[in-house]
Parts: structure tokens; C-alpha cells; sequence
């Protein structure tokens, strides 16, 4: 079983959609977890950063994790065109023996917002 | 702020030959940076952590050899691909981690694009 499983999509919605993007995982020692966007040929973007279980809201951007269930998700409210890329989700343990964070991504879902 | 430039952003490179790939961090010193590798649709791969000042930590399955990695200043770090091949062809990306953060927090690069013919 894969640390973290991420649908890989693509996902294709109607402009102002609400759109749900998941992942689970394995590993209990995951404490932050992340979402980035990635467009195309570019590097991932940090959107949304947690630690906590619930949710965390940044504009039409809703961040929710479940620590119990081991399972995260994305909401993006009022979906725009300028929305569509890879959405990675990502997660991070204490490394030990060292003192750096291992960050763990998702495959990525490929979103596609039509207008 | 917290952003991070990498140069070149492509390159093409003859199979044998040596490719140096910078990673900048603009606006803030990077306690750590990281290289990451990404093949088309498919995640990042880390491949190696490093902090300044000391030598690079490579993942399991990663020639050090081949991949050496430079971290000279709190602002700057080296990927240089060593003899490179075609399938050493992929997207290199860096990340930077800002000093005074827990680590956690990581800022990515727009990527370098390598073409090993």
C-alpha cells in the first residue's frame, strides 16, 4: 500500500462548480499536510497548510483533514478556468535522525474547468 | 515573498556531457533545500536534502556520484548531473525551506526542464 493515494483524475467541471479532491494515507506519523497546484511545466505552488484535524478556509479554498479516517480534501468553491492544473496533495513526518521534514505528494489530480 | 528561481529553466545536453542546474532562494535565507525529480504525470521524487554548509542526504535509489549536489550559501544550491544520459531526462524541481520555520513549509521553484539527446 502506497503512503499516500491520490485519484489521479482528470477531472473535468463546468465553470462554478464546487469541486472535491481527495487523498488518503497510511502512515499515522503524517502531522502537516498540504495542497499545491501545479500548472503545466511550472513548479507546485503551496495553496492550503494544516495540522490540525477539521477545516481551514482561504478564500474559495477550503482545506479539510480527518486524522481518524487518515483522509484529506480540497474544496474549491465557484470554480474558474483559472483553476485548472494538477492539484497534489502532500504530507510531512518528522524525519528521524535528522532534523529536516520528508514531504510525501499525492500522484495529482488533474482538474480541468471549462467555461 | 518566499520565492524561490531556478536557472535554467531548459536545457539540452549531449549524452556525456555535465549539467549544472541553480536554485535560488530570492527573498529569504533557506535553512534546507530540497531536489525533487518529476517524470510526466507522475509526483515529485525527492531525490536528496540539503543544508548549508554540510553534505547533501540522497534517497534511497539515488547516485550521489551522479547527481551531486552543491549547498554554498543560505541562498544558493547546486544540482549538477553527472554524465548524463537520456533517461536522466525529466523535470528537476528545488524547494526551499525558510530559516526560523519548523521545516515543514516549503517553497518551490519553477522547475528546470533537462533533455539529454
Amino acid at each position: 500500500q502506497k503512503e499516500v493515494e491520490q485519484d489521479p483524475g482528470p477531472l473535468s467541471v463546468p465553470e462554478g462548480a464546487i469541486v472535491s479532491l481527495n487523498c488518503t494515507y497510511s502512515n499515522s506519523a503524517f502531522q502537516y499536510f498540504m495542497w499545491y497546484r501545479q500548472y503545466s511545466r511550472k513548479g507546485p505552488e503551496l495553496l492550503m497548510y494544516t495540522y490540525s484535524s477539521g477545516n481551514k478556509e482561504d478564500g474559495r479554498f477550503t482545506a479539510q483533514v480527518d486524522k481518524s479516517s487518515k483522509y484529506i480534501s480540497l474544496f474549491i468553491r465557484d470554480s474558474q478556468p483559472s483553476d485548472s492544473a494538477t492539484y497534489l496533495c502532500a504530507m510531512t513526518a518528522w524525519r528521524s535522525g535528522g532534523s529536516n521534514y520528508k514531504l510525501t505528494f499525492g500522484k495529482g489530480t488533474l482538474l480541468t474547468v471549462n467555461p | 515573498g518566499a520565492v524561490v528561481s531556478q536557472h535554467p529553466s531548459w536545457v539540452i545536453c549531449k549524452s556525456g556531457t555535465s549539467v549544472k542546474i541553480e536554485c535560488r532562494s530570492l527573498d529569504f535565507q533557506a535553512t534546507t533545500m530540497f531536489w525533487y525529480r518529476q517524470f510526466p504525470k507522475k509526483s515529485l521524487m525527492l531525490m536528496a536534502t540539503s543544508n548549508e554548509g554540510s553534505k547533501a542526504t540522497y534517497e534511497q535509489g539515488v547516485e550521489k556520484d551522479k547527481f551531486l549536489i552543491n549547498h554554498a550559501s543560505l541562498t544558493l544550491s547546486t544540482l549538477t548531473v553527472t554524465s548524463a544520459h537520456p533517461e536522466d531526462s525529466s523535470f528537476y524541481i528545488c524547494s526551499a525551506t525558510p530559516q526560523g520555520t519548523s521545516g515543514d513549509e516549503q517553497y518551490f521553484g519553477p522547475g528546470t526542464r533537462l533533455t539529454v539527446t
